[in-house]
Protein backbone atom coordinates (compact mmCIF):
# COMPACT_ATOMS: atom_id res chain seq x y z
CA UNK A 1 0.00 0.00 0.00
CA UNK A 2 0.81 3.53 -0.48
CA UNK A 3 2.83 5.50 2.51
CA UNK A 4 4.35 8.13 3.14
CA UNK A 5 6.07 8.52 6.70
CA UNK A 6 7.86 11.98 7.66
CA UNK A 7 10.63 12.45 10.05
CA UNK A 8 9.63 13.92 13.67
CA UNK A 9 9.32 16.94 15.00
CA UNK A 10 11.79 19.79 15.13
CA UNK A 11 12.50 22.02 17.65
CA UNK A 12 14.28 25.30 15.59
CA UNK A 13 15.75 28.87 16.74
CA UNK A 14 14.66 31.96 14.74
CA UNK A 15 17.30 32.11 11.37
CA UNK A 16 17.86 28.44 11.53
CA UNK A 17 17.31 25.84 8.66
CA UNK A 18 14.75 22.70 9.04
CA UNK A 19 15.02 19.75 6.79
CA UNK A 20 11.95 17.20 6.79
CA UNK A 21 12.14 14.23 5.03
CA UNK A 22 9.14 11.98 3.52
CA UNK A 23 9.72 8.52 2.76
CA UNK A 24 8.15 6.92 0.03
CA UNK A 25 6.84 3.40 -0.35
CA UNK A 26 4.30 1.08 -2.05
CA UNK A 27 4.56 2.61 -5.80
CA UNK A 28 6.96 4.09 -8.51
CA UNK A 29 8.65 6.97 -6.71
CA UNK A 30 9.44 8.40 -9.73
CA UNK A 31 6.10 8.59 -11.22
CA UNK A 32 4.78 10.91 -9.43
CA UNK A 33 5.22 14.30 -8.44
CA UNK A 34 5.33 15.26 -4.40
CA UNK A 35 4.01 18.20 -3.20
CA UNK A 36 4.57 20.02 -0.01
CA UNK A 37 2.36 21.63 2.30
CA UNK A 38 2.20 23.24 5.70
CA UNK A 39 -0.80 24.20 7.93
CA UNK A 40 -0.11 26.51 11.01
CA UNK A 41 -1.96 25.47 14.51
CA UNK A 42 -5.50 26.60 13.87
CA UNK A 43 -5.26 27.45 10.21
CA UNK A 44 -5.84 26.35 6.30
CA UNK A 45 -3.53 24.93 4.41
CA UNK A 46 -1.02 26.48 2.61
CA UNK A 47 0.97 24.98 -0.87
CA UNK A 48 4.44 25.31 -0.48
CA UNK A 49 6.03 23.32 -4.09
CA UNK A 50 6.55 20.78 -5.92
CA UNK A 51 9.09 18.13 -7.54
CA UNK A 52 9.74 15.91 -9.51
CA UNK A 53 11.33 12.80 -8.07
CA UNK A 54 12.38 11.94 -11.97
CA UNK A 55 13.91 14.97 -12.69
CA UNK A 56 14.70 16.95 -9.31
CA UNK A 57 12.65 19.41 -11.51
CA UNK A 58 10.96 21.89 -8.78
CA UNK A 59 8.44 24.80 -8.50
CA UNK A 60 8.16 27.12 -5.22
CA UNK A 61 5.36 29.20 -4.50
CA UNK A 62 6.58 32.78 -4.67
CA UNK A 63 6.18 33.24 -0.72
CA UNK A 64 9.08 30.75 -0.49
CA UNK A 65 11.18 31.39 -2.80
CA UNK A 66 14.90 31.66 -2.12
CA UNK A 67 14.30 30.11 1.38
CA UNK A 68 13.03 26.54 0.38
CA UNK A 69 14.46 23.97 -1.65
CA UNK A 70 13.06 20.33 -2.71
CA UNK A 71 15.08 17.43 -3.05
CA UNK A 72 15.67 14.07 -3.22
CA UNK A 73 17.32 10.60 -3.01
CA UNK A 74 15.86 8.12 -5.37
CA UNK A 75 18.11 5.14 -4.21
CA UNK A 76 16.08 5.31 -0.81
CA UNK A 77 12.97 6.85 -2.58
CA UNK A 78 13.01 9.48 -0.20
CA UNK A 79 11.54 13.52 -0.49
CA UNK A 80 13.11 16.32 1.26
CA UNK A 81 11.91 19.85 2.19
CA UNK A 82 14.63 22.20 3.55
CA UNK A 83 13.13 25.77 4.87
CA UNK A 84 15.94 28.30 5.68
CA UNK A 85 15.94 31.63 7.88
CA UNK A 86 13.00 30.18 10.27
CA UNK A 87 10.57 32.80 12.15
CA UNK A 88 8.27 32.40 14.47
CA UNK A 89 5.66 32.09 11.63
CA UNK A 90 6.51 29.20 10.25
CA UNK A 91 5.96 27.23 13.17
CA UNK A 92 3.30 24.83 11.73
CA UNK A 93 2.79 21.22 10.51
CA UNK A 94 4.34 20.36 7.10
CA UNK A 95 2.82 17.38 5.37
CA UNK A 96 4.29 15.86 1.94
CA UNK A 97 2.15 14.64 -0.89
CA UNK A 98 1.65 12.37 -3.30
CA UNK A 99 0.32 14.83 -6.55
CA UNK A 100 -1.85 12.60 -8.04
CA UNK A 101 -3.18 14.11 -11.92
CA UNK A 102 -2.84 17.93 -12.37
CA UNK A 103 -3.31 19.38 -8.85
CA UNK A 104 -4.57 17.00 -6.56
CA UNK A 105 -2.95 15.08 -3.53
CA UNK A 106 -4.10 11.48 -3.17
CA UNK A 107 -1.50 9.84 -0.39
CA UNK A 108 -0.42 12.64 2.22
CA UNK A 109 2.32 12.19 5.33
CA UNK A 110 1.34 12.00 8.58
CA UNK A 111 2.96 15.40 9.20
CA UNK A 112 5.97 16.79 10.86
CA UNK A 113 5.90 19.83 13.74
CA UNK A 114 8.33 22.49 13.15
CA UNK A 115 8.20 24.58 15.85
CA UNK A 116 10.47 27.95 15.67
CA UNK A 117 11.67 29.61 18.99
CA UNK A 118 13.92 31.42 20.98
CA UNK B 1 -2.72 35.66 -4.18
CA UNK B 2 -5.18 35.14 -1.97
CA UNK B 3 -6.82 31.73 -0.78
CA UNK B 4 -9.82 30.79 -2.61
CA UNK B 5 -13.26 31.96 -0.49
CA UNK B 6 -15.38 29.31 1.25
CA UNK B 7 -17.66 30.05 4.12
CA UNK B 8 -16.07 29.74 7.59
CA UNK B 9 -18.53 27.31 8.76
CA UNK B 10 -21.67 25.21 7.92
CA UNK B 11 -23.99 23.04 9.74
CA UNK B 12 -26.94 20.60 9.26
CA UNK B 13 -28.74 17.89 10.73
CA UNK B 14 -28.17 13.84 9.72
CA UNK B 15 -29.87 12.62 6.75
CA UNK B 16 -29.64 16.48 5.28
CA UNK B 17 -27.67 17.67 2.65
CA UNK B 18 -24.85 20.59 2.50
CA UNK B 19 -23.01 21.87 0.27
CA UNK B 20 -20.15 23.80 0.58
CA UNK B 21 -18.80 26.46 -2.15
CA UNK B 22 -15.18 27.84 -3.13
CA UNK B 23 -15.01 30.60 -4.81
CA UNK B 24 -12.20 31.94 -6.68
CA UNK B 25 -11.29 34.09 -9.95
CA UNK B 26 -11.12 33.12 -14.21
CA UNK B 27 -7.64 32.54 -13.29
CA UNK B 28 -7.57 29.17 -11.23
CA UNK B 29 -11.60 28.02 -9.82
CA UNK B 30 -13.05 29.08 -13.54
CA UNK B 31 -9.94 28.59 -15.37
CA UNK B 32 -9.44 25.29 -15.13
CA UNK B 33 -11.37 21.71 -14.21
CA UNK B 34 -8.58 21.01 -11.63
CA UNK B 35 -10.87 22.00 -8.37
CA UNK B 36 -10.23 19.15 -5.55
CA UNK B 37 -11.66 18.86 -2.23
CA UNK B 38 -10.21 17.88 0.95
CA UNK B 39 -11.77 16.40 4.52
CA UNK B 40 -9.57 17.09 7.31
CA UNK B 41 -10.47 15.09 10.84
CA UNK B 42 -8.80 16.69 13.93
CA UNK B 43 -4.70 15.88 14.22
CA UNK B 44 -5.22 14.28 10.78
CA UNK B 45 -3.66 14.44 7.77
CA UNK B 46 -6.11 15.89 4.67
CA UNK B 47 -8.17 13.13 3.10
CA UNK B 48 -8.63 13.60 -1.19
CA UNK B 49 -12.62 13.82 -0.96
CA UNK B 50 -13.05 14.41 -4.75
CA UNK B 51 -10.48 15.80 -7.53
CA UNK B 52 -10.77 17.06 -11.26
CA UNK B 53 -14.03 19.00 -10.31
CA UNK B 54 -16.43 15.93 -10.01
CA UNK B 55 -14.55 12.71 -9.59
CA UNK B 56 -14.40 10.77 -6.60
CA UNK B 57 -11.02 8.48 -6.03
CA UNK B 58 -11.77 4.87 -5.06
CA UNK B 59 -13.15 4.20 -1.72
CA UNK B 60 -15.15 7.62 -1.23
CA UNK B 61 -18.98 7.37 -0.77
CA UNK B 62 -20.85 8.86 -3.52
CA UNK B 63 -22.81 10.70 -0.78
CA UNK B 64 -20.02 13.02 -1.80
CA UNK B 65 -20.52 14.81 -5.03
CA UNK B 66 -18.48 18.24 -6.74
CA UNK B 67 -19.79 20.78 -9.09
CA UNK B 68 -18.50 24.13 -10.76
CA UNK B 69 -20.17 26.88 -12.11
CA UNK B 70 -18.20 30.18 -13.25
CA UNK B 71 -15.83 30.84 -10.95
CA UNK B 72 -17.19 28.64 -7.81
CA UNK B 73 -17.02 24.94 -7.00
CA UNK B 74 -19.37 23.78 -4.57
CA UNK B 75 -18.84 20.09 -2.82
CA UNK B 76 -22.34 18.77 -2.13
CA UNK B 77 -22.53 15.98 1.06
CA UNK B 78 -25.85 13.89 1.18
CA UNK B 79 -27.19 11.96 3.86
CA UNK B 80 -25.06 13.72 6.25
CA UNK B 81 -23.72 11.58 8.99
CA UNK B 82 -22.09 12.36 12.56
CA UNK B 83 -18.74 11.09 11.15
CA UNK B 84 -18.52 13.55 8.52
CA UNK B 85 -17.83 16.39 10.93
CA UNK B 86 -14.68 17.55 10.10
CA UNK B 87 -12.68 20.76 8.19
CA UNK B 88 -12.93 20.73 4.60
CA UNK B 89 -10.48 22.74 1.80
CA UNK B 90 -10.92 22.97 -2.09
CA UNK B 91 -7.77 23.90 -4.01
CA UNK B 92 -7.03 24.89 -7.03
CA UNK B 93 -5.09 24.54 -9.95
CA UNK B 94 -3.99 28.46 -10.93
CA UNK B 95 -1.74 29.98 -13.45
CA UNK B 96 0.27 32.16 -11.56
CA UNK B 97 0.95 29.62 -8.51
CA UNK B 98 0.46 25.86 -9.97
CA UNK B 99 -1.95 25.30 -6.70
CA UNK B 100 -4.00 27.56 -4.34
CA UNK B 101 -6.51 26.63 -1.36
CA UNK B 102 -9.08 27.76 0.18
CA UNK B 103 -9.56 28.46 3.75
CA UNK B 104 -11.11 26.29 4.75
CA UNK B 105 -15.08 25.15 6.24
CA UNK B 106 -15.86 23.68 9.29
CA UNK B 107 -18.54 21.43 9.06
CA UNK B 108 -20.68 20.44 12.10
CA UNK B 109 -23.49 17.85 11.96
CA UNK B 110 -26.42 19.03 14.03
Amino acid sequence: QVQLVQSGAEVKKPGASVRVSCKASGYTFTSYNINWVRQATGQGLEWMGWMNPNSGDTGYAQKFQGRVTMTRDTSITTAYMELRSLRSEDTAVYYCARNFGVAANDYWGQGTLVTVSS
Amino acid sequence: QSALTQPASVSGSPGQSITISCTGTSSDVGGYNYVSWYQQCPGKAPKLMIYDVTKRPSGVFNRFSGSKSGNTASLTISGLQAEDEADYYCSSYTSSTHVLFGGGTKLTVL
